[in-house]
C-alpha cells in the first residue's frame, strides 16, 4: 500500500501563536510531497511542492516565510504556520508521491481553527 | 494554462442507478488520469488511474478515456448513498515532480 499519515487531525490555536504539521510517508519514500490548504465548500489549492533535501517550491500567491516547509527526509515534510490569524483557519492536506510513481497519495488533512 | 474542467453539480441519482461523472482536460500530451473520491471534512482518497484509452473497470467503477477528445470520465453502476461525495478529476502533468492538475470536483448526491 501507499499510506500517509498527517498528523495533528485538528489543532486550534491562539491568534499570534505558530503551528506545525507533519507529514509522513509510512511504507515508501516520498520523494514529492505536496501541501494544499481548502476552504469549505471549495476546491483545494495546491500551496507548494516540496522535496527532499532542497527548498520548496511555493505557488504564486502564497507566503513562504508564513508556511514554513521542511522535507527534512524521504519519509517526512513538516508544515508551519506561523504567527497565525484566523484567516489562516482552514483544512490543510498534504500528499506525497513515490519515486517515478505520478498518483498522489494524500494523508488525512488537519483542521485548523485559529481564535 | 493547464486545466481540468469539470461540472461541479451537484449530480443527483437515486439509489441503484448510474451516476456518470465527466472531465475535460486542456494539455493534449497528458498521459496519465485519476479519479479521487472526497468525502465532506475529509482528505481526497483514490479510487480509479487510468493511462491507456478505452474503459478500465474495477467493481461498480468504471472510467473511460478518450486521448483524442481528451475526456475522462466515471461511471459508478449500482450507486448507494454512500457514494455521496465529491468526486475529484485529476491529471499529471508530463513533468516528474510536480503537483496532479485537479478539476474543482463534481459533488454527487445518491438518494434512497
Amino acid at each position: 500500500g501507499a499510506v500517509v499519515s498527517q498528523h495533528p487531525s485538528r489543532v486550534i490555536c491562539k491568534s499570534g501563536t505558530s503551528v506545525k504539521i507533519e507529514c509522513r510517508s509510512l511504507d515508501f519514500q516520498a520523494t514529492t510531497m505536496f501541501w494544499y490548504r481548502q476552504f469549505p465548500k471549495q476546491s483545494l489549492m495546491l500551496m507548494a511542492t516540496s522535496n527532499e533535501g532542497s527548498k520548496a517550491t511555493y505557488e504564486q500567491g502564497v507566503e513562504k516565510d508564513k508556511f514554513l516547509i521542511n522535507h527534512a527526509s524521504l519519509t517526512l515534510s513538516t508544515l508551519t504556520v506561523t504567527s497565525a490569524h484566523p484567516e489562516d483557519s482552514s483544512f490543510y492536506i498534504c500528499s506525497a508521491q513515490k519515486q517515478g510513481v505520478e498518483e498522489a497519495f494524500f494523508g488525512q488533512g488537519t483542521r485548523l481553527t485559529v481564535v | 494554462q493547464k486545466e481540468v474542467e469539470q461540472n461541479s453539480g451537484p449530480l443527483s441519482v437515486p439509489e441503484g442507478a448510474i451516476a456518470s461523472l465527466n472531465c475535460t482536460y486542456s494539455d493534449r500530451g497528458s498521459q496519465s488520469f485519476f479519479w479521487y473520491r472526497q468525502y465532506s471534512g475529509k482528505s481526497p482518497e483514490l479510487i480509479m488511474s487510468i493511462y491507456s484509452n478505452g474503459d478500465k473497470e474495477d467493481g461498480r467503477f468504471t472510467a473511460q478515456l478518450n486521448k483524442a477528445s481528451q475526456y475522462v470520465s466515471l461511471l459508478i453502476r449500482d450507486s448507494q448513498p454512500s457514494d455521496s461525495a465529491t468526486y475529484l478529476c485529476a491529471v499529471a502533468p508530463n513533468q516528474a515532480g510536480t503537483a496532479l492538475i485537479f478539476g474543482k470536483g463534481t459533488t454527487l448526491s445518491v438518494s434512497s
